[in-house]
């Protein structure tokens, strides 16, 4: 009965390779979220959907595309990853104006 | 531009003593204050928000609009409080926006 699921938790690769993270959420929110959570453990929002409807892209690279194909996924795919893009990716979902529910986060580890 | 600032990184605490753990935003707005919680190896969590004005685990949080901060305390610090602690500021213009400080790491020493 987990609320928000992510996949997979670990993730190590090579430069240059492309990869996606899916998210899944079963509480019945309309909104859902990406986070980003560097190796100083700043956390910054990359994009927010709304009823599978993109509404908030904080200039974030365009090798990063989300893509919502109903309300409750809302999946990440990164093109030719970076050293930089090394970091946990957290999934969150919520109500309009309600509390942030959030995944385990999934650790991403470019080589 | 919204902004959170969390002016400590780490922060430790004997057990038993007051703690406080600071948080000041900007914002030109109306904003809704939020604390949220990360323990060991489990997810982020909702703690508190200001507009709920309830304590959680003893932890209270005060918006004081003339000052711009929302600081976290709680009288007496329990060894299950050590995680790392993260202020959030959400706008009102509905686009839910959800901005996080750096993040405080609390220790409580036993």
């Amino acid at each position: 009965d987990t609320a928000v699921s992510q996949t997979p938790k670990y993730l190590v690769t090579q430069m240059g390779n492309d990869k996606s993270i899916k998210c899944e959420q079963n509480l019945g929110h309309d909104t859902m979220y990406w986070y980003k959570q560097d190796s100083k453990k700043f956390l910054k929002i990359m994009f927010s959907y709304n009823n599978k409807e993109l509404i908030i892209n904080e200039t974030v690279p365009n090798r990063f595309s989300p893509k919502s194909p109903d309300k409750a996924h809302l999946n990440l795919h990164i093109n030719s990853l970076e050293l930089g893009d090394s970091a946990v990716y957290f999934c969150a979902s919520s109500h309009v104006a309600g509390e942030l529910f959030f995944g385990e986060g999934s650790r991403l580890t470019v080589l | 531009a919204q902004r959170v600032t969390q002016p400590e990184k780490l922060l430790s605490v004997f057990k038993g003593a007051p703690v406080e753990l600071k948080c000041n935003y900007s914002y030109s707005g109306s904003p809704e204050l939020f604390w949220y919680v990360q323990y060991s190896r489990q997810r982020l969590q909702l703690l508190l928000r200001h507009i709920s004005r309830e304590s959680i685990k003893g932890f209270t949080a005060d918006l004081n609009k003339g000052e711009t901060s929302f600081h976290l305390k709680k009288p007496f610090a329990q060894e299950e409080d050590s995680a790392m602690y993260y202020c959030a500021l959400r706008n009102n213009f509905g686009n839910e926006k959800l901005t996080f400080g750096t993040g405080t790491r609390l220790t409580i020493i036993p």
